[in-house]
């Protein structure tokens, strides 16, 4: 089983309209970190935003936050307010809390890509 | 303050050809983590340092994969008698070493292979 799905393999989105990446997850830990990156064509990856399980509130930084549903195991990327710079692949990365486990385990991706 | 950085942006080789790729981490930085990305495989970890030493070598694909670091800082992955199918982006990461799951890994912007 894929420990993380990104379904969206491609959106489409005008500027400045918000736009919600998906990504659900799958682990029997109770302690993982959920982070997600930004990879534009340069092909650096960019770290955007991290959720930590025992995290209450969903993370936030600028323009970024993440919509944390724990029960549903996903942690969807909410970018508001988008921009033409917004256009690149996103990632959804799980990190899970188990001793000796330093990895991230990436899903597919979703191409973003932001329409004047 | 400097990012990771790793070179050469761009190799090319002959099938057979070993191949050694650098990665200097973000200065303080204890953790250093290898991942290759790959349009069939997506992104893969492949091995994590904690200073000097690797605890985990899990996901190095074969013995003609092998990776080192010294002093604490510097990391060289070396691939011998190269494969058409090395061909991949080799990302290296680093990180504070504070432990999951919520260290944030800090990506450099690869070296491109190209295995002829």
């Amino acid at each position: 089983a894929q420990k993380i799905t990104q379904t969206q393999p491609g959106m489409f989105v005008q500027e400045k309209e918000a736009v919600t990446l998906d990504c659900t997850y799958d682990t029997s830990d109770q302690s993982y970190g959920l982070f997600w990156y930004k990879q534009p064509s340069s092909g650096e990856m960019i770290f955007l935003i991290y959720q930590g399980s025992y995290d209450e509130q969903n993370a936030t930084e600028g323009r970024y936050s993440l919509n944390f549903q724990k029960a549903r195991k996903s942690a969807n990327l909410v970018i508001s307010a988008s921009q033409l710079g917004d256009s690149a692949m996103y990632f959804c990365a799980m990190r899970e809390g188990l001793l000796g486990n330093e990895k991230l385990t990436f899903g597919t991706g979703t191409r973003l890509t932001i329409i004047p | 303050g400097a990012g990771v950085s790793q070179s050469p942006s761009n190799k090319v080789t002959e099938k057979g050809k070993d191949v050694e790729l650098r990665c200097d981490p973000i200065s303080g930085h204890t953790a250093l983590y290898w991942y290759r990305q790959s349009l069939g495989q997506g992104l893969e970890f492949l091995i994590y340092f904690q200073g000097n030493s690797a605890p985990d070598k899990s996901g190095l694909p074969s013995d003609r994969f092998s990776a080192e670091r010294t002093g604490g800082s510097v990391s060289t992955l070396t691939i011998q008698r190269t494969q058409q199918e090395d061909s991949a982006v080799y990302l290296c990461a680093s990180g504070l070493g504070q432990g999951p799951p919520w260290e944030t890994q800090y990506f450099g912007p690869g070296t491109r292979l190209l295995v002829l």
